[in-house]
């Protein structure tokens, strides 16, 4: 167990619609990434937040949107969602801003969109 | 050109054999290299980390970052069927957090 909770841990919706992915870091993590992975695209980084603020920003359609509140979980909100956005996302938190590499991650969040 | 290749196999071994998975990258701004592990429906966990070129052993796991010619690789010895995921390398710069990941390599070890 990382210490990450992500939740829901499947969600399956239709086009059009809009999702919110809920992440809580490891205790006492300030920094939050989010990553998308599909089959053909692998992990690609999405988003990162620390204590509350971005810092710093990948790929991330305009349709998607992130915050991380003051109790430092995050939020991932995905929106007009296409068949193309179904994959499994992934939060991962770390202490620091710029750290040794260990992400902790959670265990996903599956969305399929119909 | 993706920033990080990583062939994804799949890659399939008798169990003790030698695994080496590679992965090569295009930014020479990398300085920190890592293999993640990713087992079926879980989140990527950290298996070795490397900063900058050398070699690091942990086990029967070997790492090694060789920074002239953008390759890093992985090696497993005696692989065992618990060894079957997939292995992510994974590279940042030096002033930042995120991670750049490779495609992932598919390893299956048959006993």
């Amino acid at each position: 167990d990382s210490g990450v909770t992500q939740t829901p841990k499947h969600l399956i919706t239709a086009t059009g619609q809009r999702v919110t992915l809920r992440c809580s870091p490891r205790s006492g993590d300030l920094s939050v990434y989010w990553y998308q992975q599909s089959l053909d695209q692998g992990l690609q980084f999405l988003i990162q937040y620390y204590n509350g603020e971005e810092r710093a920003k990948g790929n991330i359609l305009e349709r998607f949107s992130a915050q991380q509140f003051p109790d430092l979980h995050s939020e991932l909100n995905l929106s007009s969602l296409e068949l193309g956005d179904s994959a499994l996302y992934f939060c991962a938190s770390s202490a620091g801003v710029s750290n040794t590499g260990e992400l902790f991650f959670g265990e996903g969040s599956r969305l399929t969109v119909l | 050109q993706k920033e990080v290749e990583q062939d994804p196999g799949p890659l399939s071994v008798p169990e003790g054999a030698i695994v080496s998975l590679n992965c090569t990258y295009s930014n020479s701004a990398f300085q920190y290299f890592m293999w993640y592990r990713q087992y079926s429906r879980k989140g990527p966990e950290l298996l070795m980390y490397t900063y900058s070129s050398g070699n690091k052993e942990d086990g029967r796991f070997t790492a090694q970052v060789d920074k002239s010619s953008k390759y890093i690789s992985l090696f497993i010895r005696d692989s065992q069927p618990s060894d079957s995921a997939t292995y992510l390398c994974a590279m940042r710069r030096s002033n930042t957090g995120k991670l750049i990941f490779g495609q992932g390599t598919t390893l299956q070890v048959k006993p």
